[in-house]
């Protein structure tokens, strides 16, 4: 079965610009959560969708956004990126079944803002 | 809110047991989860526990919870090198609260 998978691998902008992230999470799985893991920040929690609506939001500014399709797959949008939102973007997926909630992870997507 | 803190790092010899330490501040965690992050890459789920245990055994690793001082830990018997790694603990609330991470501990494994 395959995992979470994340695109592209590497992303490179410049400050002003926007960026698009993509997600496509565990066959079967339909809550989607995005993660930043800036340097010495640990992880920090961005949005989480569930069947297609926004469940919570992380404590980002609003140029943080994103959805969630029909299929589950997920997009993560920055606008107006600034020097540092360069991060790794983390995406995970679960079931939702239960209070359980195990989060799946993909490979994330390295964002660097010039 | 929601804190969970870990030490930084820590430093072990290839075939020595590696415990890593966790404290959180919700008292209403369901579970708690241990994933490991090699350079590069993604988190990878290593282990949960439900927060009414007070132990779980999974191959060279075990977890333990004291749910009153809120400390949950992860040994890893005979350390490998392949174990060096940033490992995570997380903790999930009752609810639609997002799972809450440690800033992860940094384990250097020396042959």
């Amino acid at each position: 079965e395959a995992g979470v998978t994340q695109s592209p691998t590497h992303l490179i902008k410049t400050r002003g610009q926007q960026a698009t992230l993509r997600c496509s999470p565990i066959s079967g799985h339909t809550s989607v959560y995005w993660y930043q893991q800036a340097l010495g920040l640990g992880l920090q929690f961005l949005l989480w969708y569930d069947e297609g609506e926004e469940r919570n939001r992380g404590n980002f500014p609003p140029r943080f956004s994103g959805r969630q399709f029909p299929n589950y797959s997920s997009e993560l949008n920055v606008n107006a990126l600034e020097l540092e939102d360069s991060a790794l973007y983390l995406c995970a997926s679960s079931t939702r079944r239960g209070p359980r909630d195990t989060q799946y992870f993909g490979p994330g997507t390295r964002l660097t803002v010039l | 809110g929601e804190d969970v803190e870990q030490s930084l790092f820590l430093s072990v010899r290839e075939g020595d047991s590696s415990v890593i330490n966790c404290t959180y501040t919700d008292s209403s965690s369901t579970y708690l989860y241990w994933y490991k992050q090699e350079p590069g890459a993604g988190l990878q789920l290593l282990t949960y526990i439900f927060s009414n245990m007070d132990m779980k055994q999974d191959q060279r690793l075990t977890v333990l919870l004291n749910k009153k001082d809120k400390h949950l830990s992860l040994r890893i018997a005979d350390t490998q090198t392949g174990d060096s790694a940033i490992y995570f603990c997380a903790e999930k609330g009752s609810g639609n609260t997002p799972l809450v991470f440690g800033k992860g501990t940094r384990l250097s494994v020396i042959a």
